[in-house]
């Protein structure tokens, strides 16, 4: 099956710095991916849709500033938390279609658990 | 962001027994999907649902497209320890692959021997 990946699965940095994580399309081409937060004992709650070639579209309330997405190609998006916080310590989860199914399936990554000091 | 709600929130149950929980909305979805999250890893697809009506298996799992298009059922029969997790529901409204989806509020299952 289809297979997004993430790197780093973890994360611990200083309030202040800014921290990149990627996520990628292993076996299939993604013009769309999708970036998920999730706080602890919470649901997942859309951040941004990160589209290939073109400026991510972020959902209500997430500051497009502070959270740097680039699409550079059709296997890799990367979000980019920039001068962190503590408050922004959360589980950030990638996910893809895989265009060639054309089910509607959205397959996720395995997830970055970022800690802010 | 909008959500889904789902209950029961949680369940605890013994091995063996049967599980249902299910997710409404206020609003109508063209998709519905159905995810298992273990602690510290992203969801994994358990069951698709594309029609009205359409009642789809997995195994064990058992899943239901409400016919207003508003819920979704999710059944698990003789629970066994690995179905530990949290089971989500997520809707999308749009056809188009690419559009969102809404994710449920979550069911917590603990299941014990």
């Amino acid at each position: 099956g289809a297979v997004v990946s993430q790197h780093p699965s973890w994360v611990i940095c200083k309030s202040g710095t800014s921290v990149k994580i990627e996520c990628r399309s292993l076996d299939f081409q993604a013009t769309t991916m999708f970036w998920y937060r999730q706080f602890p004992k919470q649901s997942l709650m859309l951040m941004a849709t990160s589209n290939e070639g073109s400026k991510a579209t972020y959902e209500q309330g997430v500051e497009k500033d502070k959270f740097l997405i680039n699409h550079a190609s059709l296997t890799l998006s990367t979000l980019t938390v920039t001068s962190a916080h503590p408050e922004d310590s959360s589980f950030y989860i990638c996910s893809a279609n895989d265009p060639g199914k054309n089910t509607g399936e959205l397959f996720f990554g395995e997830g970055s658990r970022l800690t802010v000091l | 962001g909008q959500q889904l709600n789902q209950s029961p929130q949680s369940m605890f149950i013994q091995e063996g027994e049967d599980v249902s929980m299910n997710c409404t909305s206020s609003s109508i979805f063209n998709t519905w999907l159905w995810y298992k999250q273990d602690p510290g890893e992203g969801p994994v697809l358990l069951i698709a649902l594309y029609k009205a009506g359409e009642l789809t298996s997995n195994g064990r799992l058992t899943a239901q497209f409400g016919i207003t298009r508003k819920d979704s059922f999710l059944n698990i029969s003789a629970s066994i320890p690995s179905d530990v997790g949290i089971y989500f529901c997520a809707g999308r409204r749009n056809t188009g692959t690419a559009s969102k989806l809404t994710f449920g509020t979550g069911t917590r299952l603990q299941v014990t021997l």
